[in-house]
């Protein structure tokens, strides 16, 4: 099946300071999800993006299909964007990567 | 506003009982998914069901069953709980199948976070 690969898992700033998750796919995709789980363990959904860029507030992705990759971009980055974020790739299932752990720190 | 509620937000169960996990969604989505989330693991697919009766197997539907009577409710089922089971479970739901007509996005409930002791 489709391999969704994270990184870095783990991510520790300052608050204030960008930052840039990234997702690799080892196949053709028909949907790209980057989502937020909270510290309180709910998933929001940030960005539905199977190809191109958007921007919602400080946050931003991009994904290039041909290449199989998408990179989340948080800006300015506050205490309350900790938590995991996961990528989600729709192929002939949805499979989820394992997540990356931002932590911002005051 | 979109809305997936799950029955309980946290729930403890012991060894050997029967666990139900509610979900209902009220966006009149045809498309409902359970997921359960593990640390180092994502979230891994357990069981879908695109209409009303009908359930297709994730990836890790050993231990589980689900029950779709109602277009709106979704319902994951363990028959003897483990402690291997001890995880969060995340309810989703979609307006278009995400597995045969193309993707759309998929909406969270909150997550039920389940201890089996």
């Amino acid at each position: 099946g489709i391999q969704v690969e994270q990184s870095p898992p783990d991510l520790i700033l300052q608050e204030g300071a960008n930052s840039t998750l990234r997702c690799n796919f080892s196949d053709s995709v028909n949907n790209l999800q980057w989502f937020h789980q909270n510290p309180w363990g709910q998933l929001i959904n940030l960005f539905y993006i199977p190809s191109g860029t958007k921007q919602n507030g400080r946050l931003s992705a991009t994904t290039v299909a041909t290449e199989r990759y998408s990179l989340l971009y948080i800006s300015s980055s506050q205490t309350t964007d900790s938590g995991v974020y996961f990528c989600a790739v729709e192929h002939n299932d949805m499979r989820f990567g394992a997540g990356t752990r931002l932590t911002v720190k005051p | 506003d979109v809305k997936v509620t799950q029955s309980s937000r946290y729930l403890v169960k012991r060894t050997g009982e029967k666990v139900f996990l509610e979900c209902v969604q009220d966006m009149d989505h045809e498309n409902m998914f359970w997921y359960r989330q593990d640390p180092g693991l994502g979230l891994r697919l357990i069981y879908f069901s695109y209409d009303v009766k009908m359930k297709e197997k994730g990836d890790i539907p050993e231990g589980y069953s689900v029950s779709r009577e109602k277009k709106e409710r979704f319902s994951l089922i363990l028959e003897s709980a483990s402690t291997n089971q001890t995880s969060m479970y995340l309810c989703a739901s979609s307006r278009t199948s995400g597995i045969l007509d193309g993707a759309d996005t998929q909406y969270f409930g909150p997550g039920t976070r389940l201890t089996v002791l």
